[in-house]
């Protein structure tokens, strides 16, 4: 079935510091995959999306690209701030029918200034 | 625009008692799913509606139950509350029904967090 490994942490970095959470994931179908963010008492914000092999999704600094070959998509981010600190999501949908998220354990990060 | 809420935002039942949540999703949107979150499992689908029909369910006893209204508001019913149970559930709205080939974003609301105790 459909799954997501994510590397879970906890990740603590220093503000300006390179970011990379790993993701792979089951190469069922033709999922679109994603990584979410979720910071304290809050619910789920995207961060981003790529739909198709070779796609790169970005937003606020943050990219990811879908790796077909490797089925992979792993988060980076050039230089977090402290700002960014929360837990991360990476999560594929089923393919043909889109509603249904399977999410990875998530990754806390915490940026220290 | 008012993003998806979620009604009650805490909750504390015992063993054997049953509860129901509420999720009114955002204007528009006609697709409702819900999630269980724990700090074990991470976070599972439990099922999605569209058009007052369920038509998707992960793998979750038949105390999880579930429906939608023709306003598109959805409730979620677990029945026999065990200490398991435990969690922060969440909703997802998104626009349109999906298909092969379209993407539609899920759009979370804040959760609701259940205690059992």
């Amino acid at each position: 079935g459909d799954s997501v490994t994510q590397m879970e942490g906890p990740v603590t970095l220093s503000e300006e510091a390179f970011l990379t959470i790993n993701c792979t994931y089951t190469a069922t179908g033709y999922p679109s995959l994603f990584w979410y963010v979720q910071y304290p008492g809050e619910g789920l914000q995207l961060l981003l999306k790529a739909t198709k092999a070779d796609d790169k999704g970005s937003n606020k600094g943050f990219e990811a690209t879908y790796r077909k070959e490797t089925t992979s998509f792993h988060l980076e981010k050039g230089s977090v701030q402290v700002s960014d600190s929360a837990v991360y999501f990476c999560a594929r949908d089923s393919g043909g029918s889109n509603y249904k998220l399977t999410f990875g354990k998530g990754t806390l990060l915490t940026v220290n200034p | 625009k008012a993003g998806v809420t979620q009604t009650p935002r805490y909750l504390i039942k015992t063993r054997g008692q049953q509860v129901t949540l509420s999720c009114s999703p955002i204007s528009g949107h006609r697709s409702v799913s819900w999630y269980q979150q724990t700090p074990g499992q991470g976070l599972q689908f439990l099922f999605e509606y569209f058009s007052e029909t369920q038509r998707n369910k992960g793998n979750f006893p038949g105390r999880f139950s579930g429906r939608q209204f023709s306003n598109s508001r959805s409730e979620m019913n677990v029945s026999t509350l065990e200490l398991g149970d435990s969690a922060l559930y969440l909703c997802a709205s998104s626009r349109v029904s999906g298909g092969a080939g379209s993407y539609n974003e899920q759009f979370f609301g804040p959760g609701t967090r259940l205690t059992v105790l």
